[in-house]
Order: structure tokens, then sequence, then C-alpha cells
């Protein structure tokens, strides 16, 4: 398996454009999380899915972030208006839970830089 | 909110066993201690896992106190491409990875 895939790797926008983050989990893997990594705050949960469906957005920081995920292998975190301060790397991960054992998978992440 | 203290840099000789230390002395019964680094521009990547007996895997090793108060996380031959950020996690076992506080963790500079 190529792992988890995201896409852009890089994204250079001007601020009020929409912004869409995509992820493609890895096969078999019933849940996704999108994480986002500044050097203020470091890695935080934004949101997470189980069997495509939201479970916890609490991590959301507001209503111009949202995040869907049309069926199990494929997710996109929209940012509709960006702002500068949403400038970050942001991380999608998958994992599979048969049991106790936690351990996630994260993609590359996608470098986004709104001027 | 944080329930791990990490030093926030470490160095190590390369081909030398770098000691990365854990303190999480509010952990409970239930939770687990987990490890995961990120190395530069890189997503964070699984390490190992345990509750109370020491384990190993072809990564590193994790010695947890009888108390279960702190840990360390060994790796026993450094080399360059261990230059990390590691993190030490304590959280319960649930879904997936929502419960990860990944915190500031500590800086690995493995060194030639």
């Amino acid at each position: 398996d190529a792992g988890v895939i995201q896409s852009p790797r890089h994204e250079v926008t001007e601020m009020g454009q929409e912004v869409t983050l995509r992820c493609k989990p890895i096969s078999g893997h019933d849940y996704l999380f999108w994480y986002r990594q500044t050097m203020m705050r470091g890695l935080e949960l934004l949101i997470y899915f189980n069997n495509n469906v939201p479970i916890d957005d609490s991590g959301m920081p507001e209503d111009r972030f949202s995040a869907k995920m049309p069926n199990a292998s494929f997710s996109t975190l929209k940012i509709q208006p960006s702002e500068p301060r949403d400038s970050a790397v942001y991380f999608c991960a998958s994992s599979f839970q048969p049991g106790v054992y936690t351990e996630a998978f994260f993609g590359q992440g996608t470098r986004l830089t709104v001027v | 909110d944080a329930k791990t203290t990490q030093p926030p840099s470490m160095d190590c000789a390369e081909g030398r066993a770098a000691n990365l230390p854990c303190n999480h002395s509010t952990i409970s019964g239930n939770e687990y201690v987990y490890w995961y680094r990120q190395i530069h521009s890189q997503g964070p990547q699984y390490i190992i896992h345990g509750l109370k007996n020491n384990e190993t895997n072809e990564m590193a090793s994790l010695i947890i106190t009888e108390d279960r108060k702190s840990s360390t996380l060994i790796l026993p031959h450094a080399t360059l491409r261990d230059t990390a950020v590691y993190y030490c996690i304590v959280t319960r076992p649930q879904t997936g990875a929502n419960n990860l506080f990944f915190g500031t963790g500590t800086r690995l500079t493995v060194i030639p």
C-alpha cells in the first residue's frame, strides 16, 4: 500500500480564496483524522471520521472550516474563505481499530500558505 | 492538555544508544504509553507502545518503571536518520488516533 496520500503537497493562496485539501486513506482503514500543525500550537486534531461519518469536529477552529468523507477512500478539508492565520501544515491520518491497538498512519502533509 | 513531560532537546552520538525519558506521573491504570516521532517535513510515525511491561520491536525498546510514572524510549544504535522530534503520549487506546495529544516532544539530534 502506498500509505496515506495527501494532495497537494504545497498550496499558496490569497486571503479570501477557497482552499481544498485532499486525502486518500489506507485501504481498509475505517478511521480518518485531520490534524493541523503550527509552530505556536503544535499538532492539533481538527476532526475525525469513522466509517465515513464525522464523529468529533470539536477541533475545527470555526465555520470557515469544513470536512467531508463521501466514501471510504477519499476525504476533503475545505477552508472558505481562507485567512493568513490558517497557514499551517495539514496532516491526514488513518487507522484501523481491531481492538485496543492504536496506531495512526500519517500522510506527508499539505503545507498551506495564505498570503 | 499535556499529561507528559519531556526534555525539549537531546543530542546523541551516531552509533550510540539514545535514551529518551518521559514523565507521566498522573497516568491512570487503563492508559497506555505511546511513542511517535516526526522527522522534518514528514508526518508523525508510530514507534512503539506499552502498558506496564517493557516492549521491544524492530525500531526501539520501551522501558516503563514499575510504578508506571515514567518511561524511557531506547534507540539502541542511533543513526543520522533518527534525528527527529519524539513524542511521548499517554492515552487510553480507544478509537484510532483521536485521543493522541502530541505536546512539544523531545528534539533528538544525532551527531556524526
